[in-house]
């Protein structure tokens, strides 16, 4: 299975100031048809499911404000909050989509310091 | 509009069963993949089973594998999920969950969820 690891658990982060979160895969989520690496963020505040952010790294789904931002290869990504908003308080999950079984990070829960 | 709709969930005995469903409209149903993802209070999400959009192809987490069965019925527009010999740690709420691309498996539609509870 791969293993995705996130970092750090949770954070703290001034109004307006920027987050960032990190997730490594223990081995090589890039796939060869496109050289894209299946690589996707969540967000998920309470009481809520899950939105998808982003996708192949670094694609922004359709409405997410440009704020969010993703980056990343070989088997290291970050999530980048720029100008944090209070409504971004929420539990940032990656996920990889290269192989089964599918596997999510721990999350990593952002607050306003 | 994608809507997914679980229902289902409540609370089963240790070795009991439940049947969850998902109602899916608003989009073509019957050509997209589709998954259910678990969250035990608390703690983080877990991918537990998909299936294809005919129902040839299905996978299944190594925690569920001979326990739940995954199912559709396209004429229906309903995904399911059987759940056989729960066990405490099957307590969680269940998602229904639909990929943004017909057999990718990054999820772009999530239901709300419906709260299965594995207790004595």
């Amino acid at each position: 299975d791969i293993v995705m690891t996130q970092s750090p658990d949770s954070l703290a982060v001034s109004l307006g100031e920027r987050a960032t979160i990190n997730c490594k895969s223990s081995q090589s989520v890039l796939y060869s048809s496109n050289d894209r690496n299946c690589l996707a963020w969540y967000q998920q505040k309470p009481g809520q499911p899950p939105k998808l952010l982003i996708y192949w790294t670094s694609t922004r789904e359709s409405g997410v404000p440009d704020r969010f931002s993703g980056s990343g290869s070989g088997t290291d990504f970050t999530l980048t909050i720029t100008n944090l908003q209070a409504e971004d308080v929420a539990v940032y999950y990656c996920q990889q989509y290269y192989t089964t079984p599918l596997t999510f990070g721990g999350g990593t829960k952002v607050e306003i310091k | 509009e994608v809507q997914l709709v679980e229902s289902g969930g409540g609370l089963a005995q240790p070795g009991g069963s439940l049947r969850l469903s998902c109602a899916a409209s608003g989009f073509t149903y019957r050509d997209y993949w589709m998954h259910w993802v678990r969250q035990a209070p608390g703690k983080g999400l877990i991918w537990v089973a998909r299936i294809s959009h005919d129902g040839s192809s299905i996978t299944y987490a190594d925690s569920v594998k001979g326990r739940f069965t995954i199912s559709r019925d396209n004429a229906k527009n309903t995904l399911y999920l059987q759940m056989n010999r729960l066990r405490a740690e099957d307590t969680a709420v269940y998602y229904c969950v639909r990929p943004m691309l017909p057999a990718w498996n990054w999820f772009g539609s999530w239901g709300q969820g419906t709260l299965v509870s594995v207790s004595s």
